[in-house]
């Protein structure tokens, strides 16, 4: 059965240096998305894309991070300068099919849990 | 500020009871409704989804809806001991692309 997968696993940062997390969506699938958990709260929407382009992105989304496809598999979440209050699991899920019904389901990769130290 | 409620929890059942997780949400705008299953540390898993007033049964699972109350819940039959995990609940408004807006969730127990 296709799935999302994500790499790294865990990546650990110092505060301030660059992390890029990677997901590999769903073949076939046409909307992408980026979430994060903090230890013990709910899961988080950050961003959206959709046909190389942001559709709908979250207030936690501000200018430190951003998000590309940079080729016809992968999808990125880069964060430019990290902070302590990154540290989170972030998640990538995708949706949609072309052309089966409504298909609003929302398919989660495994996470890749980010310590900022 | 959208807004989706659930009972934390823990809620416990017995192996082979019936377990009832309940949602409501605040944007009247939702469309659609979503039921995540989530093991420690692990990802949410799809479990079911429901996008009209009523029941929608897929196994062991049934989701019901209601617009009107804005409140949807989950029934699990015959429980399993593996079904011990935190529930969440996740509406967005149907258009494709859009945030799902999640709940706390609800942390069930399943004592054999």
């Amino acid at each position: 059965e296709p799935e999302v997968t994500q790499t790294p696993s865990h990546q650990v940062t110092q505060m301030g240096q660059e992390v890029i997390l990677r997901c590999v969506p769903i073949s076939n699938h046409l909307y992408f998305y980026w979430y994060r958990q903090i230890l013990g709260q709910k899961v988080e929407f950050l961003v959206s894309f959709y046909n190389n382009e942001i559709s709908e992105k979250s207030e936690i989304f501000d200018d430190q991070f951003s998000v590309e496809r940079p080729d016809g598999s992968n999808f990125t979440l880069k964060i430019r300068s990290t902070k302590l209050e990154d540290s989170a699991m972030y998640f990538c899920a995708s949706s949609i099919q072309p052309g089966q019904g409504y298909n609003y389901e929302q398919y989660f990769g495994p996470g890749t849990r980010l310590t900022v130290t | 500020q959208k807004e989706v409620e659930q009972n934390s929890g823990p809620l416990s059942v017995p192996e082979g009871a019936i377990a009832s997780l309940n949602c409501t949400y605040s944007d009247r705008g939702s469309q659609s409704f979503f039921w995540y299953r989530q093991y420690s540390g692990k990802s949410p898993e799809l479990i079911m989804f429901i996008y009209s007033n009523g029941d929608k049964e897929d196994g062991r699972f049934t989701a019901q809806l209601n617009k009107a109350s804005q409140y949807v819940s989950l029934l699990i039959r015959d429980s399993q001991p593996s079904d011990s995990a935190t529930y969440l609940c996740a509406v967005n408004t149907g258009q494709a692309g859009t945030a799902l807006i999640f709940g706390k969730g609800t942390t069930l127990s399943v004592s054999s």
